[in-house]
């Protein structure tokens, strides 16, 4: 099993430009999600999904979308960059089963972006 | 809203020394809570899942403990060693959420 992917592992984007993040997992996973890593502000949810066709908000959703159209992929888009989106994202997966049981959360190597 | 604190924020400690890290957060209705650590510029890497029926998970040398009714973890590493050496993260789901939140992480040096 190859995990959680993400691709690229670095980008640079100018502002007002859009790009899209990858993700992939091949671990049959029903929740998937996409957090942003800042220095001195810890890991914050952006988006999430528990399942294909069903997305919802995180914490800090605003400027990013996301869908969900099979198991396997979770592609974040940025619509239109700015330098506050300067940072280190992270996809992850677990196993949802339900009620108060929850498999352990994978995550991909990252991806850097900078704004300028 | 659940915040996590962890502390404490970073360590420093000579091999071999067995050490805690502390993980607490504002709302004790936990379910599960999960310790990673992260290596510079690295993904996180899970190291113990606590399910919601379970008061402590062990894994070699590492030992995580859930105290529900304060909402406090703590993760125990015996006989540190140099590649211990990374940033330790604990995530909790909240009873009513489905999501993880994450604490600011103990940056952990172990000196050979």
């Amino acid at each position: 099993n190859a995990g959680v992917t993400q691709t690229p592992k670095f980008q640079v984007l100018k502002t007002g430009q859009s790009m899209t993040l990858q993700c992939a997992q091949d671990m049959n996973h029903e929740y998937m999600s996409w957090y942003r890593q800042d220095p001195g502000m810890g890991l914050r949810l952006i988006h999430y999904s528990v399942g294909a066709g069903i997305t919802d908000q995180g914490e800090v959703p605003n400027g990013y979308n996301v869908s969900r159209s099979t198991t396997e992929d979770f592609p974040l888009r940025l619509l239109s960059a700015a330098p506050s989106q300067t940072s280190v994202y992270f996809c992850a997966s677990r196993r949802r089963f339900g009620g108060q049981v929850d498999g352990e959360q994978y995550f991909g190597p990252g991806t850097r972006l900078t704004v300028t | 809203k659940q915040e996590v604190t962890q502390i404490p924020a970073a360590l420093s400690v000579p091999e071999g020394e067995n050490l805690v890290l502390n993980c607490s957060f504002t709302d004790s209705a936990i379910y599960n809570l999960q310790w990673f650590r992260q290596d510079p510029g690295k993904g996180l890497t899970s190291l113990l899942l606590i399910q919601s029926s379970q008061r402590e998970q062990t894994s070699g040398r590492l030992n995580a403990s859930l105290d529900k009714s304060s909402g406090r973890s703590t993760l125990y590493i015996a006989a540190s060693q140099p590649g211990d050496s990374a940033t330790y993260l604990c995530a909790g789901r909240v009873s009513y959420g489905q999501n993880f939140v994450f604490g600011p992480g103990t940056r952990l040096s172990v000196l050979p």
